[in-house]
């Protein structure tokens, strides 16, 4: 079966320093990854997503996220946090050609100090 | 944003009590799915539907029920709520199954005492 694991709970990071969120799934093929944020009291906003090609990818608000298929990563990262970066991200994984039944991770939260 | 509402957005009801959650789409999307949050567990599928009058179950879809009866539409049903049903409910849209991103509405905060 898939599933997705989060292994940072909380993370903590200064204004402008870089961050790395990390996300290990588990997968027997190649799985739809995706990546997404929730600010305080809103739904979900897809981030980025990674259904083939180009392993690195670009996302919205200066995120980006590598697919490694040797270490069944999907690490998000972004290079200066911005105080609004501050929410809850979440990544999921979908059988390929069927991204219908999404498999959340628990979810990371992200605090950023000034 | 993708055109999602949910109804209500907040609700406190007591055990025992049925309660009706209303996820309205105005993408004319054919998939559409609900979803509950809880800590510790991310998102988790309850109920999916496929089209008018055609709804399947998830992950976790013991003690609720749903109905489409209208492509615009899709209701989740406590037909009686415990307070193991406290959370927060997320609707989501998607145009395809097969490589499209599903989209989701503002949730509806339900708590049952």
């Amino acid at each position: 079966a898939q599933s997705v694991t989060q292994p940072d709970i909380h993370i903590t990071v200064s204004e402008g320093a870089s961050l790395e969120l990390r996300c290990n799934y588990s997968y027997g093929a190649t799985p739809y990854l995706f990546w997404y944020v929730q600010s305080p009291g809103q739904g979900l906003q897809l981030l980025l997503k990674y259904f083939s090609g180009d392993t690195l990818v670009q996302g919205i608000k200066g995120f980006e996220a590598e697919f490694k298929r040797s270490q069944s990563s999907f690490n998000l990262r972004k290079p200066s946090v911005h105080w609004s970066d501050a929410a809850e991200y979440f990544c999921a994984v979908a059988r390929s050609y069927n991204t219908d039944k999404l498999i959340f991770g628990t979810g990371t939260r992200l605090q950023v100090f000034p | 944003d993708a055109g999602i509402t949910q109804s209500p957005r907040h609700k406190v009801t007591e055990t025992g009590t049925p309660v009706t959650l209303r996820c309205h789409q105005t993408e004319n999307h054919r998939y559409m799915y609900w979803y509950r949050q809880d800590p510790g567990h991310g998102l988790r599928l309850i109920h999916y539907s496929y089209g008018v009058k055609d709804t399947d179950k998830g992950e976790v879809s013991d003690g609720y029920s749903v109905s489409r009866s209208k492509t615009e539409d899709f209701l989740l049903t406590l037909e009686s709520a415990t307070s193991s049903q406290t959370s927060v409910y997320f609707c989501a849209i998607t145009r395809t199954r097969g490589g499209d991103t599903q989209y989701f509405g503002p949730g509806t905060r339900l708590t049952v005492l």
